[in-house]
């Protein structure tokens, strides 16, 4: 069964540094999505990602971070410069199409601890 | 602001028991709801989605209601096993395409 895929499972960074966490959709999807979960708390969506742009984003996605489709596979989160409070597990997910009804597909999650 | 809470936070229950899941909404204007399973660490996996025109959709052992009027849904789990010990996440799409989330329900299954 097709499923999402990031990398790494695990990232460790000094404050400061920047991480690229990196997602593989399910190949016939078209809408993208980052979430995090901070240690204890909900998960919290991040921004969703259609037709290579930005469909929408929450007041947590500032100008540190951005997202990319570099090629047709990969789906990428980038933070300029880590804060100690951007420790948490970061979600990629898609869906099929950008219907309201579609199901949201997870990946297994980057766990992203900053020093 | 859709505000999204599950009660209880965690419940353990002897296994062949029947599990009972809330999760309530504060906007009833909603798309649709999701139910997912997280186990320690890792990913969510998606368990049942209802669209908000559906007042229940079944999976297996699962079954997922949907009162959009009162803002409710309950998960049940018919005759838990203890690989059914995880936590259960509702969320639900309101507004654009991003889900909201509730805090969870842990749940521990005991044989």
């Amino acid at each position: 069964e097709p499923e999402v895929t990031q990398t790494p499972s695990h990232q460790v960074t000094q404050m400061g540094q920047e991480v690229i966490l990196r997602c593989v959709p399910i190949s016939n999807h078209l809408y993208f999505y980052w979430y995090r979960q901070i240690l204890g708390q909900k998960v919290e969506f991040l921004v969703s990602f259609y037709n290579n742009e930005i469909s929408e984003k929450s007041e947590i996605f500032d100008d540190q971070f951005s997202v990319e489709r570099p090629d047709g596979s990969n789906f990428t989160l980038k933070i300029r410069s880590t804060k100690l409070e951007d420790s948490a597990m970061y979600f990629c997910a898609s869906s099929e199409s950008p219907g309201l009804g579609e199901t949201q597909y997870f990946g297994p999650g980057t766990r992203l601890l900053v020093l | 602001k859709q505000e999204v809470t599950q009660i209880p936070a965690a419940l353990s229950v002897p296994e062949g028991e029947n599990l009972v899941l809330n999760c309530s909404f504060t906007d009833s204007a909603i798309y649709n709801l999701q139910w997912f399973r997280q186990d320690p660490g890792k990913g969510l996996t998606s368990l049942l989605l209802i669209q908000s025109s559906q007042r229940e959709q079944t999976s297996g052992r699962l079954n997922a209601s949907l009162d959009k009027s009162s803002g409710r849904s309950t998960l049940y789990i018919a005759a838990s096993q203890p690989g059914d010990s995880a936590t259960y996440l509702c969320a639900v799409i309101a507004a654009g395409n991003k889900l909201t989330f509730g805090g969870g329900t842990r749940v521990l299954v005991k044989p």
